[in-house]
């Protein structure tokens, strides 16, 4: 039964880059949210997909944007990146976006 | 608005013992769900234990269980016969609707 799986693990870009992180969700999931991890703190919710359309946003600036594709799994893209992006991105899928969502390990993203 | 407050920033428990991390929580929704999370080094949040609001029993797993009182938005998480694999950042979270609202998070040390 495959994992949630995200890619890179690792990223470094410099501010005013573009920065596209990928994410696989859980097999038989067809939801996937996306989270901002600053160090030492709680995920925040970025946004959900389902069936390729953002449901649900968080409060974050249209710098973020995602997609979902037929195939369930999904992008997350942030532009412009400034220095305060910099977080740990983690993805979480679930079935029809039900409450219980699984995480991926992560993508450490740093922005100098 | 949704609000989880973890108010033990660290926690510290010997090998064999029990320990309990509390967490408090805010809304106006009826229904909604409650989680812990572990987050090892590893950065992998791993899902630990689940209560939905409208179940009066409290859940339980394994060495985990929850002690939820509803009318006091209480929602502590007791480790039993602690192991030092239970050594991580320990989350609470509230879900209702599409995205899950984390708090800040407890640093468990188990020490031999």
């Amino acid at each position: 039964d495959a994992g949630v799986t995200q890619s890179p693990t690792h990223l470094i870009k410099t501010r005013g880059q573009q920065v596209t992180l990928r994410c696989s969700p859980k097999s038989g999931h067809d939801t996937v949210s996306w989270y901002q991890q600053a160090l030492g703190q709680g995920p925040q919710f970025i946004f959900q997909y389902y069936e390729e359309e953002e449901r649900q946003r968080g409060n974050f600036p249209d710098r973020f944007s995602g997609h979902q594709f037929p195939n369930y799994s999904s992008e997350l893209n942030v532009n412009a990146l400034l220095l305060g992006d910099s977080a740990l991105y983690l993805c979480a899928s679930s079935w029809r976006g039900e409450e219980t969502q699984y995480f991926g390990p992560g993508t450490r993203l740093l922005v100098l | 608005a949704q609000t989880v407050t973890q108010s033990q920033p660290e926690m510290s428990v010997q090998e064999a013992e029990t320990v309990t991390l509390s967490c408090t929580y805010d809304t106006s929704e009826s229904d909604y769900y409650l989680f812990w999370y572990k987050q090892p080094p590893s950065r992998q949040m791993i899902l630990v234990i689940r209560q939905e609001a409208y179940k009066q029993q409290n859940a339980t797993e394994n060495r985990f269980s929850v002690n939820f009182q509803k009318a006091a938005k209480s929602f502590s998480l007791k480790i039993s016969d602690s192991q030092l694999g239970d050594a991580a950042m320990y989350f609470c979270a509230l879900g209702s609707g599409y995205a899950l609202n984390f708090g800040k998070g407890t640093s468990l040390l188990v020490t031999p």
